[in-house]
């Protein structure tokens, strides 16, 4: 079985830019989690979508937007792009049923300059 | 205000050792806790789950141990070695949670050969 998969795996943009970072969950996971995780900082949750319905939400700017579709793939968007949104972002895909474990795909890298 | 601590510090174990990880937690009921593992530059990847009516979960050389009462839980890695060095995470589900998970900072570990 195939794992998480995230596109890109490294992204340089510009303050002010806005950028779209894609995840693609295992077959048959319908949740998909966004985190983001900075230097010493622990992994700080974003948004969790379920079912294509966004379930939890984490304290985050409205800057900060996801989606996913009905193939359960995920997309989430930062616009207005920030020097401290210099991160590594990662996703999590599960079954979503509050008892599973959650698989993480490789992150992608995010330098803002 | 509801929180999770881990040890913050890197924790340095000489190889063959026991290494004792500690998770705690406040004004939270957790259904489960959760440990995961994470290497530089690279997702967390799941280790054990514990649910909140069990003691203690084994895995090979990993032990998890959880107390409510307490509000605690360790981490054990018997006959350590070189290559458990990582960042361990851990991650509590909490009953009323609307399946979010919450996570712990976590805790490089460092085995010395």
């Amino acid at each position: 079985k195939a794992g998480v998969t995230q596109t890109p795996r490294y992204l340089i943009k510009t303050r002010g830019q806005q950028v779209t970072l894609s995840c693609s969950p295992i077959s048959g996971h319908r949740s998909v989690s966004w985190y983001q995780q900075t230097p010493g900082q622990g992994l700080q949750f974003l948004f969790e979508y379920f079912s294509e319905t966004q379930r939890n939400k984490g304290n985050f700017p409205g800057r900060f937007s996801g989606r996913q579709f009905s193939n359960s793939r995920s997309e989430m968007n930062v616009s207005t792009l920030e020097l401290g949104d210099s991160a590594l972002y990662l996703c999590a895909s599960s079954l979503g049923t509050g008892t599973d474990t959650q698989y993480f795909g490789p992150g992608t890298r995010l330098t803002v300059l | 205000s509801q929180k999770i601590e881990q040890n913050s510090e890197a924790l340095n174990i000489q190889e063959g050792k026991t290494a004792t990880l500690t998770c705690n937690y406040t004004n939270y009921s957790p259904a489960y806790l959760q440990w995961y593992r994470q290497d530089p530059g690279r997702g967390p990847v799941f280790l054990l789950l514990i649910r909140e009516n069990e003691k203690e979960k084994r895995k090979e050389r990993l032990k998890v141990t959880f107390d409510t009462t307490l509000k605690q839980s360790l981490f054990h890695i018997t006959a350590s070695q070189p290559a458990d060095s990582a960042t361990y995470l851990c991650a509590l589900l909490l009953m009323d949670s609307n399946y979010q998970l919450i996570w712990g900072a976590g805790t490089k570990l460092i085995i010395k050969p």
